[in-house]
């Protein structure tokens, strides 16, 4: 099973403030398509999860520009440029290029 | 607008079954795979089955494999997950999610609680 590992489990935050959140794979996501299945989640407090970005880098529909994707292969990261008290909640990043689908532990951003 | 409604969870005793159900709407429902993940009380995300838009193919994380079978009704655009065998590590709740190689639209989620 492919394990996600994300970075850091708790992350305090000024508002206006960049954040920033890793994740690492255990194997290379990129699938045999040639494309790369990792995806990141936003969980607010009380609600279900919403997708966030997906295939690294691609902003879903209605996700702000603050939010952005990078990395490739077993080393990705979510930033926010500038943090606003909606953004409050745990962030997951998820891989998608082999079954079973799994997800990271979670990143707690919080206002400071 | 996507909704999903997810619906059966409840308080069941180890070893007892539960039928979940999502009923879904606005959008296509036959053209798409559909999953459950579940989410433990205070803890992070675990994906639990998947199932191919035509229901032909279900996929299943280990530790439910053989208690849990994901079906659909593409005739009512209906998702289901037959729970049997509970055990008090299923407690969750259980959220169905349209799958596109990521979870781009999400129920509200029905909580399943295996207690004594």
């Amino acid at each position: 099973d492919i394990v996600m590992t994300q970075t850091p489990l708790s992350s305090p935050v000024t508002l206006g403030q960049p954040a920033s959140i890793s994740c690492r794979s255990s194997q290379s996501l990129v699938h045999s398509d040639g494309n790369t299945y990792l995806s990141w989640l936003q969980q607010r407090p009380g609600q279900p999860p919403r997708l966030l970005m997906y295939k690294i880098s691609n902003r879903f529909s209605g996700v702000p520009d603050r939010f952005s994707g990078s990395g490739a292969g077993t080393d990705f990261t979510l930033k926010i440029s500038r943090v606003e008290a909606e953004d409050v909640g745990v962030y997951y990043c998820m891989q998608a290029t082999r079954f079973p689908l799994t997800f990271g532990g979670g990143t707690k951003v919080e206002i400071k | 607008e996507v909704q999903l409604l997810e619906s059966g969870g409840g308080l069941v005793q180890p070893g007892g079954s539960l039928r979940l159900s999502c009923a879904a709407s606005g959008f296509t429902f036959s053209s798409y795979d559909m999953s459950w993940v579940r989410q433990a009380p205070g803890k992070g995300l675990e994906w639990v089955s998947t199932i191919t838009a035509s229901g032909n193919t279900p996929y299943y994380v280990d530790s439910v494999k053989g208690r849990f079978t994901i079906y659909r009704d593409n005739s009512k655009n209906t998702l289901f997950l037959q729970m049997n065998t509970l055990r008090a590590e299923d407690t969750a709740v259980y959220y169905c999610a349209k799958y596109i190689r990521s979870f781009d639209d999400w129920g509200q989620g029905t909580l399943v609680t295996v207690s004594s």
